[in-house]
């Protein structure tokens, strides 16, 4: 079946740094690439998808790149701020996987820090 | 504004009752899910429904039931068997096959 690996957390870091988070995938036909942010005590929002080989996506300058030779999806971020502060999780959508319904397979998370 | 409500935000029950645990959309998404969230171990699927009247076991039914009789409610049902209920649990819909799924705010349940 399909999985998601992510970097393990917590990834503390200093405000204005570099974000890298690493996500991997293994999926049966073509999947779409997602990542979530969770904020404490709430539910998942969309920070971005992409849907093909080679798609860039990006919001609130955060971009990933799905990269299907390598069968990655890291989340990058310039300059981050406090307040990007949450639990990110990578995931995955592939109707091959799953009989043609909507099944996502979610990472397990990736907790970052931003420290002032 | 359209989005999915879950209600209420904190639960405690004491072992042995069986819980419910509600989740409306206002977005006419055609699909619903519930996952559980535990620590350190992202999200697992429960139940979803693709259509009104239809629902799927995901990968963690057991001691959970749930009800599709609107298209907009999705309420599930934490029975007593149930071993280790105690989570956060979310629930989120989604247009169709192709498109992202919205999360409601999540309902943390506390069984002692």
């Amino acid at each position: 079946g399909d999985s998601v690996t992510q970097m393990e957390g917590p990834v503390t870091l200093s405000e204005e740094a570099f974000l890298t988070i690493n996500c991997t995938y293994t999926a049966t036909g073509y999947p779409s690439l997602f990542w979530y942010v969770q904020y404490p005590g709430e539910g998942l929002q969309l920070l971005l998808k992409a849907t093909k080989a080679d798609d860039k996506g990006s919001n609130k300058g955060f971009e990933a790149t799905y990269r299907k030779e390598t069968t990655s999806f890291h989340l990058e971020k310039g300059s981050v701020q406090v307040s990007d502060s949450a639990v990110y999780f990578c995931a995955l959508s592939d109707p091959m996987d799953s009989g043609g319904y909507q099944k996502v397979t979610f990472g397990t998370g990736t907790k970052l820090q931003v420290i002032p | 504004d359209g989005g999915i409500t879950q209600s209420p935000k904190y639960l405690f029950r004491k072992e042995g009752q069986n819980v419910t645990l509600s989740c409306e959309q206002n977005l006419n998404h055609d699909a619903m899910y519930w996952y559980r969230q535990d620590p350190g171990q992202g999200l697992r699927l429960i139940y979803y429904s693709q259509i009104v009247n239809d629902f799927q076991k995901g990968d963690i039914a057991e001691g959970y039931s749930v009800s599709r009789e609107k298209k907009e409610s999705f309420p599930l049902t934490v029975t007593s068997a149930q071993k280790n209920p105690t989570a956060f649990y979310l629930c989120a819909s989604s247009r169709d096959e192709s498109y992202e799924q919205y999360f409601g705010p999540g309902t943390r349940l506390t069984v002692t």
